[in-house]
């Protein structure tokens, strides 16, 4: 089974622009989470989405969004960049099976650097 | 009551040593403990989980402990190798919502041949 896909790998974008990340679950996997990954704030949770509708919501300003499609691939989408959204973003995705989900499956992750 | 504590943040041990990370939560409502493993340029990687109802699991060379009372729980990695040099994040949930889950800040584990 292919794993958790993100796309593009790394991306370089000006403050203020807007930036679209795209993951890409395992097979079957109904579940999709995105977290943010900096030195100094560790993993951070931005959301979760499963079954197209968004489960669980971290704290993160407005600015954060995203989207999951009947296919269960996942879209999220930072406006209005900050150069403190420079971060490592992670997908994961796990079955969700029956509402339940159990092991998370880390994609590599997109390298958002705003200059 | 989300916090996650991770200690060491560092860790150096020489091959066939014995690695130990500890992590301590808050949230009693926390009830699936997993440890991920990092290497650099790579997602987090799922190692080994477990759930309060045991207090102990082993899976090849890594082993859960895990107290309850204490709200702690702790990952070791026995006959430690070069090659498990990584970063290693412990992460709490509740197990009917583990897609949202509190890692800790993280063990740069260093191992030396």
């Amino acid at each position: 089974k292919a794993g958790v896909t993100q796309t593009p790998r790394y991306l370089i974008k000006t403050r203020g622009q807007q930036v679209t990340l795209s993951c890409s679950p395992i097979s079957g996997h109904r579940s999709v989470s995105w977290y943010q990954q900096t030195p100094g704030q560790g993993l951070q949770f931005l959301f979760e989405y499963f079954s197209e509708t968004q489960r669980n919501k971290g704290n993160f300003p407005g600015r954060f969004s995203g989207r999951q499609f009947s296919n269960s691939r996942s879209e999220m989408n930072v406006s209005t960049l900050e150069l403190g959204d420079s971060a490592l973003y992670l997908c994961a995705s796990s079955l969700g099976r029956d509402r339940i989900t159990y092991e998370q499956y880390f994609g590599p992750g997109t390298r958002l650097t705003v200059t | 009551q989300q916090q996650v504590k991770q200690s060491p943040q560092s860790l150096i041990v020489q091959k066939g040593g014995i690695s130990i990370i500890n992590c301590a939560y808050e949230n009693t409502a926390f009830d699936y403990f997993p440890w991920y493993q990092q290497f650099p340029g790579k997602g987090p990687a799922l190692l080994i989980a477990i759930r309060p109802d045991v207090s102990e699991k082993k899976e090849g060379r890594f082993t859960i402990s895990f107290n309850k009372s204490a709200k702690q729980f702790s990952l070791h990695i026995m006959d430690s190798q070069p090659g498990d040099s990584a970063t290693y994040f412990c992460a709490a949930s509740r197990l009917d919502n583990a897609g949202k889950s509190t890692f800790g800040d993280g063990t740069t584990l260093t191992v030396k041949p």
